[in-house]
């Protein structure tokens, strides 16, 4: 069973660039593994943001890019702004696991 | 505009059911996976289950198999979520959510959720 670990949380200032770890603990992600990010706002529904694990659907800001190596995926946030203050959740799936979500992460912008 | 609205969330004591909907509009509904996540109070996303466009295959959570059944109907453009044996661990916020063509390998879209609460 995958099993993915987030900081429980990061902070930032306005404009600063921020990174956001999504460390798989089982095993290294699998070139068949597919990778995904989540917003999710207080008391809102979550929001994809980032898709195999570096794709941003349309209408998501390009200030949010993901990446993958080895047993990490990483969400890189540039120009950090108050409204991205939020909780963030990494996603992995793989057929033989399904889906399976970290842990989030809370973001705090100073 | 793609939308995803939940109904049929209650309060229920253990050992209860509960049927939970989605219906959806804004695109081919019978041509997308769909899955259910939930959301406990306070606490991180977990996925529940599963089901492909044709609804011909399902996939579940270790945490619901056997007392949670998912199923569609695509000529209503509804998910369902069958949940039997309820728990006071199944309490939650459900969403349903949109995947893609090929597998439920990703949450495009999300609906409001509903609440679902276990308690004597």
């Amino acid at each position: 069973q995958s099993a993915l670990a987030q900081p429980a949380s990061v902070s930032g200032s306005p404009g600063q660039t921020i990174t956001l770890s999504c460390t798989e603990t089982s095993s290294d992600f699998g070139t068949s593994t597919l990778v995904s990010w989540y917003q999710q706002h207080p008391g809102k529904a979550p929001r994809l943001l980032i898709y195999d694990g570096s794709k941003r659907p349309s209408g998501v800001s390009d200030r949010f890019s993901g990446s993958k190596s080895g047993n990490t995926a990483s969400l890189t946030i540039s120009g950090l702004q108050a409204d991205d203050e939020a909780d963030y959740y990494c996603c992995s799936f793989a057929i033989r696991t399904n889906a399976v979500f970290g842990g989030g992460t809370k973001l705090t912008v100073l | 505009e793609v939308q995803l609205m939940e109904s049929g969330g209650d309060l229920v004591q253990p050992g209860g059911s509960l049927r939970l909907s989605c219906t959806v509009s804004g695109f081919t509904f019978s041509s997308y996976a769909m899955s259910w996540v939930r959301q406990a109070p306070g606490t991180g996303l977990e996925w529940v289950s599963a089901i492909t466009a044709s609804g011909g295959t399902t996939h579940y959570a270790d945490s619901v198999k056997g007392r949670f059944t998912i199923s569609r109907d695509n000529y209503k453009n509804t998910l369902y979520l069958q949940m039997d044996t309820l728990r006071a661990e199944d309490t939650a916020v459900y969403y349903c959510a949109k995947g893609t063509v090929v597998a439920a390998s990703r949450f495009e879209y999300w609906g409001q959720g509903t609440l679902v609460a276990v308690t004597s």
